[in-house]
């Protein structure tokens, strides 16, 4: 039972434009969510968090957004850059220290 | 140091053998983790170590034994593995202990093969 889905196994996106990334969720326990990048022969590595508390967490050129109602949260890049090339994966945790992904989503950004 | 170190990269064993992945930080985290991570597939929790004792146990079958000698250190003992086996295992490390969630700082990962 997968309780992080994140459909869409790629995404495609210009240079300079907006890179929109999406996750959604099953369980209503989940209550902290974090998105973490991977780059092919490397760990994952973390990108930005929001707790349920909060609908929306911006760090630069990432903004993440959670609704609650929907079970479902977003990434957001802009401008994207042909460095965030790189799978991204969405987590999401009802209780420390337990913690589950999502599948991924492969970002390719063209210059 | 903001590293967790994974040894080794890769591991090729046959299914009689007996190996060991390790797994070392040296950030002062708390909690341990291994995850198995199957091609296009989410990294699956495994195990879960908060202040060197076992929080979680996901029903992993007990052909994988888990062991935290100390703080810094998580172990991942292997025996009798089957080839469906095969994955790339990850370690993780953060630095709360129960009741906190933080990010998780994770390995390169050991990719193993079972013939």
């Amino acid at each position: 039972d997968q309780q992080v889905k994140q459909n869409s196994p790629s995404l495609s996106v210009q240079e300079g434009r907006i890179s929109i990334l999406n996750c959604d969720y099953t369980n209503s326990m989940f209550d902290y969510f974090l998105w973490y990048k991977k780059y092919p022969a490397e760990g994952p590595t973390f990108l930005i968090s929001i707790s349920s508390i909060k609908d929306k967490n911006e760090d630069g050129r990432f903004t993440v957004f959670l609704n609650k109602s929907a079970k479902h949260l977003s990434l957001h890049i802009v401008p994207s850059q042909p460095g965030d090339s790189a799978v991204y994966f969405c987590a999401a945790s009802a209780q420390a220290p337990d913690m589950r992904f999502g599948a991924g989503t492969r970002l390719t950004v063209k210059p | 140091d903001t590293e967790v170190t994974q040894t080794p990269k890769h591991l090729v064993m046959g299914m009689t053998n007996k190996k060991s992945l390790k797994c070392e930080q040296h950030m002062g985290h708390r909690a341990m983790y291994w995850y198995k991570q199957k091609a296009k597939k989410p990294p699956e929790l495994m195990f879960v170590y908060s202040y060197e004792k076992l929080s979680i146990n996901e029903s992993v079958p007990s052909r994988f034994s888990p062991e935290c000698p100390n703080s810094s250190l998580l172990n991942l003992h292997l025996h009798a593995l089957q080839p469906e086996d095969s994955a790339l295992y990850l370690c993780a490390s953060s630095l709360p202990g129960p009741g906190l969630i933080g990010e998780l700082f994770f390995g390169e990962g050991s990719r193993l093969t079972v013939l």
